[in-house]
């Protein structure tokens, strides 16, 4: 089983949608990153949280520590969304560990 | 302030053969780190080196190495060529180690293609 299990591992939307990615862990972690990264390669960092919520215009990312569960909220979605979105944790002295992204593809 | 930039960003290699690549950080990140991605394993962990000394090293052959130089400038090289080492590599950098919950930044990654 990995450590950092993300779902959906597909998903597409209509524009305009509300999407939900989740992450699930099985470690103590000391952040969560979420990550974008579009064909090409190149990957942005979207948001590190170590607990509750964080916005950023239509995204919404949040975390419960207990639970150890993480979920990106798309808003309004655009085909400019369309990407895949990698949860990765981090633990202490330790190296990151990715999970294995979440596809979205977003129609007009 | 310029993001980080790996070069090259696109280079075909034979097998047996040896490859270097490099990566400059956003100016005062300390660390750097290093990753492979490839379709069928995704985001994996090479190396991390902060402030010239590897802090952590994931689970690949000795054939993979790094280092960083004063400047925090880091290269990879990977000798002896396999055709599947074929893959993206990707480079990000971060204020402080990138496990300590630091923003990570990444580079637009190398393209390497062995045959």
């Amino acid at each position: 089983k990995n450590e950092v299990e993300q779902s959906p591992q597909n998903l597409t939307a209509q524009e305009g949608e509300f999407i939900t990615i989740n992450c699930s862990y099985s470690v103590g972690i000391s952040a969560l990153h979420w990550l974008q990264q579009h064909p090409g390669g190149g990957i942005v960092s979207l948001f590190m949280l170590s607990s509750g919520k964080k916005k950023h215009g239509r995204l919404i990312a949040t975390i419960n520590i207990q639970e150890k569960h993480s979920s990106l909220h798309i808003t309004a979605s655009h085909p400019r969304d369309s990407a895949v979105y990698i949860c990765a944790v981090s633990r202490n002295t330790d190296k990151l560990i990715f999970g294995t992204g979440t596809r979205l593809q977003v129609f007009p | 302030k310029a993001g980080v930039t790996q070069t090259p960003r696109y280079l075909i290699k034979t097998r047996g053969q040896q490859v270097t690549l490099s990566c400059s950080p956003i100016s005062g990140h300390r660390s750097v780190s290093w990753y492979q991605q490839t379709p069928g394993q995704g985001l994996q962990f090479l190396f991390e080196y902060f402030s010239e000394t590897q802090r952590n090293k994931g689970n690949f052959p000795g054939r993979f190495s790094g280092r960083q130089f004063s400047n925090s400038r880091s290269e990879m090289n990977v000798s002896t060529l396999e055709l599947g080492d074929s893959a993206l590599y990707l480079c990000a950098s971060s204020l402080a180690a990138a496990n300590s919950g630091n923003t990570i930044y990444f580079g637009e990654g190398s393209w390497l293609t062995v045959v």
